[in-house]
């Protein structure tokens, strides 16, 4: 079975400030992983995604990746952070051998960035 | 990137009437959609995942009596919530993918349903 964990529930960081959310992952194979973000009361906006190559993703508005297989883990990341940023924020990951092409999610992680 | 609407993006009902939630990608051809329901402060839990043309597939503990898929293009979904009830209330959102594995997932706005 597949699964992924947010360690932190939330993250709080000083606007200007780097940030990192955590992302740790499960799989049988090897994963596809995902990060995608959700303002309140919207669905989610994909923001990045690693499939193959490159360790370091990166994606929309400044964020990026890193994806650690020895760790597994597959950390957000953004070296000055914005109010804007703040909002949920999801990991999830889908096994490349998993017949039913399942995307699993974490529990998300709410960014509180302050001014 | 890709889009996907929905539609409405948010319904109040009484107890006991159905409701139908419609799901379109916009700029794509989704061969698989999805439909997940998200409680309040919490990740998102998938219902079930539809292939264009065939029955849906139902996660446990999911009724699907109760919530009706039917994905008839590959550009539309709807879930309809039959007789709804309180406990129904929720906030619904759709997903849809173009084909391969590697695709991203891209997802709706979602619809937010409360039942009096």
């Amino acid at each position: 079975a597949q699964s992924v964990a947010q360690p932190e529930d939330q993250v709080n960081v000083a606007e200007g400030n780097p940030l990192t959310v955590k992302c740790t992952y499960s799989v049988s194979g090897n994963p596809y992983l995902f990060w995608y973000v959700q303002y309140p009361n919207r669905g989610l906006q994909f923001l990045l995604k690693y499939i193959t190559g490159d360790n370091l993703v990166k994606g929309s508005y400044g964020f990026e990746a890193e994806f650690n297989k020895s760790q597994t883990s597959f950390h957000l990341k953004k070296p000055s952070a914005l109010v804007s940023d703040s909002a949920l924020y999801f990991c999830a990951v889908r096994d490349v051998n998993n017949a039913g092409n399942m995307l699993t999610f974490g529990g998300g992680t709410r960014l509180m960035v302050k001014p | 990137g890709a889009v996907v609407s929905q539609h409405p993006s948010w319904v109040i009902c009484k107890s006991g009437t159905s409701v139908k939630i419609e799901c379109r990608s916009l700029d794509f051809q989704a061969t698989t959609m999805f439909w997940y329901r998200q409680f309040p402060k919490q990740s998102l839990m998938l219902m079930a995942t539809s292939n264009e043309g065939s029955k849906a597939t139902y996660e446990q503990g999911v009724e699907k009596d109760k919530f009706l898929i039917n994905h008839a293009s590959l550009t539309l979904s709807t879930l309809t919530v039959t007789s709804a009830h309180p406990e129904d209330s929720s906030f619904y959102i759709c997903s849809a993918r173009a084909g391969q594995i590697a695709d991203t997932q891209y997802f709706g706005p979602g619809t937010r349903l409360t039942v009096l």
